[in-house]
């Protein structure tokens, strides 16, 4: 009964290749988001779709690609991945409002050989 | 846009001992404050969250935090450090300068329990 699950848990694939996370949200929150958590633990958002619309793009290389097919699922797709893309990516969710918190994922580890 | 600060990386307390952890904002309106606790190997997870209705806010395991508007702090207390509050924790900030809803994190503070 996870309420935000992420796969896969761990991912490590060498410079250049394509690669997914896939996010899943059973709370019936309208927004799902994708947060970046460097080495340093400093987090940063990337994404925020509500209700499968893009309404948040944090100056994000267009080789980060995210996709809704519906409010509970958020995935993201990394083409030609480089080095500094190695950390770990986090999927969360919320309610709409500003006063709504955030709702993880356990994180995927990326590593970029 | 609204931010946050944690006053130093890395925390150090005996256990029982007092916890204060650090967090100053800055923000144009009435923030919304939070709390969140990471665990190694785990997503965040919410400690407790300031909304403007109390300016003392519970959250779980004995954690607790105070809004100053004066200081433009949101500090995090717990009378008595337990082994298993060791932990990453960030503060953060609701955007609500944005046109969505967006958090901003802190840059965390590491707390460790010395036995």
């Amino acid at each position: 009964d996870t309420a935000v699950s992420q796969t896969p848990k761990y991912l490590v694939t060498q410079m250049g290749n394509d690669k997914s996370i896939k996010c899943e949200q059973n709370l019936g929150h309208d927004t799902m988001y994708w947060y970046k958590q460097d080495s340093k633990k400093f987090l940063k958002i990337m994404f925020s779709y509500n209700n499968k619309e893009l309404i948040i793009n944090e100056t994000v290389p267009n080789r980060f690609s995210p996709k809704s097919p519906d409010k509970a699922h958020l995935n993201l797709h990394i083409n030609s991945l480089e080095l500094g893309d190695s950390a770990v990516y986090f999927c969360a969710s919320s309610e709409s409002s500003y006063n709504s918190p955030l709702h993880f994922g356990n994180g995927t580890r990326l590593t970029v050989t | 846009a609204q931010s946050v600060t944690q006053l130093g990386s890395h925390v150090s307390v005996s256990e029982g001992a007092l916890v204060l952890l650090r967090c100053n904002y800055s923000s144009s309106v009435p923030p919304y404050l939070f709390w969140y606790v990471q665990y190694p190997n785990q997503g965040l997870q919410l400690l407790l969250k300031y909304t403007s209705a109390a300016t003392l806010v519970k959250g779980i395991n004995g954690f607790e935090a105070e809004f100053k508007k004066s200081e433009t702090s949101f500090h995090l207390t717990k009378p008595s450090a337990h082994m298993s509050d060791a932990a990453e924790y960030f503060c953060a900030v609701s955007d609500r300068g944005s046109s969505a809803s967006k958090i901003i994190f802190g840059s965390g503070t590491r707390l460790s329990i010395r036995p």
